[in-house]
């Protein structure tokens, strides 16, 4: 079955310090979307990737899409505490209405 | 537009007990999904509806879980008897189908304890 991979499971970071999460499927992705969710939260949307090789970018956060639509990466320039979270991507295959979420990369950023 | 709305929000019971979390997704919304996160399992998708029809509901763990969703604006998921292991945090997400629009938003939660 459909399986979302993330890695590394955890990352501590000095402040100031890139940060980088990885996404894998099993599967050949239509989208791939990611979220955050900050401790004792809930996820939030972040950003929505669709085409092959495709790159997007928010402020510090930069998201890639692979070109066979089966990877993606998120990538933080210069953490900052506020970046401390759960980051999670969700694919979605052609013709599904639900996402796969991955199994997440908990960001912890030490002042 | 008050987003998504789960209650409780803390709910504590014995084991045995029956367990009903309730959501009421954002207005126009025709996805419900409800998921359960724990630390060992992740977040798991354990039924989906699209306009009050449920679609999917492989990822219910078993007989002792049941959904419903009566109207566009509710939806309850009820956990009849409980037991420890379904301690975990709940969550209820609702999205509106389209292109570009099929971004899922949580609600804050129902962080169950079965003790």
């Amino acid at each position: 079955g459909q399986q979302v991979m993330q890695i590394p499971q955890y990352q501590h970071v000095q402040e100031g310090e890139d940060f980088t999460t990885y996404c894998n499927s099993s599967t050949t992705l239509s989208n791939i979307q990611w979220y955050k969710q900050r401790p004792g939260g809930h996820p939030v949307f972040l950003i929505q990737l669709v085409k092959s090789g495709e790159v997007k970018k928010q402020k510090r956060l930069t998201f890639q899409f692979g070109e066979a639509k089966k990877n993606s990466s998120l990538h933080i320039t210069a953490t900052q505490t506020t970046d401390v979270g759960t980051y999670f991507c969700a694919g979605r295959q052609t013709g599904a209405n639900n996402l796969f979420f991955g199994t997440g990369t908990r960001l912890t950023v030490i002042p | 537009d008050a987003g998504v709305i789960q209650s409780p929000r803390h709910e504590v019971t014995e084991m045995g007990q029956e367990v009903t979390l309730r959501c009421k997704p954002i207005s126009g919304h025709d996805y419900l999904f409800w998921y359960r996160q724990t630390m060992m399992r992740g977040l798991e998708l354990l039924i989906y509806f699209n306009n009050n029809v449920p679609i999917d509901d492989s990822g219910m763990p078993e007989d002792r879980f049941s959904a419903k969703m009566p109207n566009a604006s509710f939806s309850t998921l009820k956990i009849q008897p409980s037991e420890p292991r379904d301690s975990a945090v709940y969550f209820c997400a609702s999205s509106r189908t389209g292109v570009g629009k099929n971004i899922q938003y949580f609600g804050a939660g129902t962080r169950l304890s079965v003790l």
